[in-house]
């Protein structure tokens, strides 16, 4: 089973510029997550979509980062414009379904991409 | 708020001994506990997962955890360690009750090194 794959793995860019990244999930999997993941730091949600839904953006910096995950399948972050804070690894993670209720009984782990490490000079 | 707690940055232990990699949460449901190893340059890898029931979990690498209620703690345990379990371990929590999403609250992460 292929994994999650990111692109790219590593970027450098300056301050007030753009950047994407791009996370094609598991195949099958309806969940994809965006984490960041500042150096010695644990990873932090950013968004998560369940098919091509927003379930989560409450972490988000919306006037500066967007995502879209338009076909429910892969899905592209962006930073418009970055700030030195932004250096950081960018983590996309699927998982099968989304975690329902508490009876559910079925809580899947999700499946974490390589990462995208960005350094914004 | 959820909450997780690795209060130790770096766990040294020699080949061949125990390791305890430690973790406390504070949850205002029940907690959904899960840890992930992560290698340099690559992404976050799933170790094992606490949801309900017997309180050790079994997980991959021969990697355990003990779920402890009353002390909020998850610890992660091997009975010998091996050279090649050296990384980065990440403890993480999920409300099961209050929680709409599947968001994981990750600790700071604490790094093993297993010495020779």
């Amino acid at each position: 089973e292929a994994g999650v794959a990111q692109s790219p793995r590593y970027k450098i860019i300056e301050k007030r510029q753009s950047v994407a990244f791009w996370c094609n999930p598991i195949s099958g999997h309806a969940t994809l997550y965006w984490y960041q993941q500042i150096l010695g730091q644990g990873p932090k949600l950013l968004i998560q979509f369940q098919n091509n839904g927003v379930v989560d953006d409450s972490q988000l910096p919306k006037d500066r980062f967007s995502a879209e995950r338009l076909k429910g399948v892969d899905s592209t972050l962006k930073i418009q414009p970055a700030k030195l804070e932004d250096s950081a690894v960018y983590l996309c993670a699927s998982s099968l379904t989304r975690t329902g209720t508490r009876t559910s009984g079925i809580h899947n782990e999700q499946f974490f991409g390589p990462g995208t490490r960005l350094t914004v000079l | 708020a959820q909450s997780v707690a690795q209060p130790e940055d770096q766990v040294n232990v020699a080949e061949g001994n125990p390791l305890t990699v430690k973790c406390t949460y504070s949850v205002s449901g029940n907690p959904y506990l899960f840890w992930y190893v992560q290698y340099p340059n690559r992404g976050l890898q799933f170790l094992l997962k606490y949801i309900t029931g017997d309180n050790l979990v079994k997980g991959s690498y021969g990697f355990e955890a003990e779920f402890n209620k009353s002390q909020t703690s998850f610890h992660l345990k091997k009975p010998s360690a091996l050279v090649s379990d050296s990384a980065l371990y990440f403890c993480a929590v999920r409300d099961g009750v209050s929680s709409n999403t599947d968001k994981l609250i990750f600790g700071t992460g604490t790094r093993l090194q297993v010495f020779p």
